[in-house]
């Protein structure tokens, strides 16, 4: 079946280094769409960035992403994390007539 | 401006009990409309999603049903409830089909005891 994973569900980073949090997928669909979603605490999750095209990278708010369909990947990047960026990340594949798949998500804590 | 409003902001049932919760979205015509459930410390699963009014698809039943009575509405309820649809309810909404993203309602906290 299409499903999304994102292996690491907790990510401790110290404040200034870079960020990596990863997602691959399985999907029979051709025509996709993925999104990272950011939740904060006791917040509804909002959209951090988008792609549908392959091999272009995507920017929001300091994120990267980039979609590798020769890979099935959709990591999520940052060169130097804040304390602000602390949240819930999910990754989120779009296929067929409007179903979304997220993955279990990943628990972003940057500390001082 | 778009505005995705849920109601009630929290609820506290018994087991057994009925439920509905709504979602009603402003300023955006003939939206898609989908409901999301979330666990307590888990991810988002969708339940359903609507591309017009009457019309409803379910994805993920978990015993509830959903209803679009009006454009910019959108209603998920159950007769009965169980101890597992305790969590977070998620309405959201998107402006097409293909990708477009979605944008989440402030949510609904149900426990049931």
């Amino acid at each position: 079946g299409d499903s999304v994973t994102q292996t690491e569900g907790l990510v401790t980073v110290t404040e200034g280094l870079p960020v990596k949090l990863n997602c691959t997928y399985q999907t029979t669909y051709l025509t996709i769409a993925f999104f990272w979603y950011v939740q904060y605490l006791n917040e509804a999750p909002q959209v951090l960035l988008k792609s549908s095209t392959d091999n272009k990278r995507t920017e929001h708010q300091g994120f990267h992403a980039t979609l590798h369909k020769s890979s099935s990947s959709f990591h999520l990047q940052k060169s130097s994390a804040q304390l602000s960026d602390s949240a819930l990340y999910y990754c989120a594949l779009i296929y067929g007539n409007e179903k979304i798949t997220f993955g279990a998500g990943t628990k972003l804590t940057i500390k001082p | 401006a778009q505005t995705i409003h849920q109601w009630p902001v929290a609820e506290i049932k018994a087991v057994g009990s009925p439920l509905s919760l709504g979602c009603t979205i402003k300023g955006k015509s003939s939206p898609n409309l989908y409901w999301y459930w979330q666990a307590t410390g888990g991810t988002l699963q969708q339940l359903f999603y609507s591309i017009t009014v009457g019309q409803v698809e379910s994805v993920v039943q978990l015993n509830l049903s959903a209803s679009r009575p009006k454009d910019d509405q959108f209603i998920l309820s159950t007769e009965k409830l169980l101890l597992s649809h305790s969590g977070f309810y998620l309405c959201a909404w998107s402006a097409g089909l293909g990708g477009y993203e979605q944008y989440f309602g402030p949510g609904t906290r149900l426990t049931v005891l």
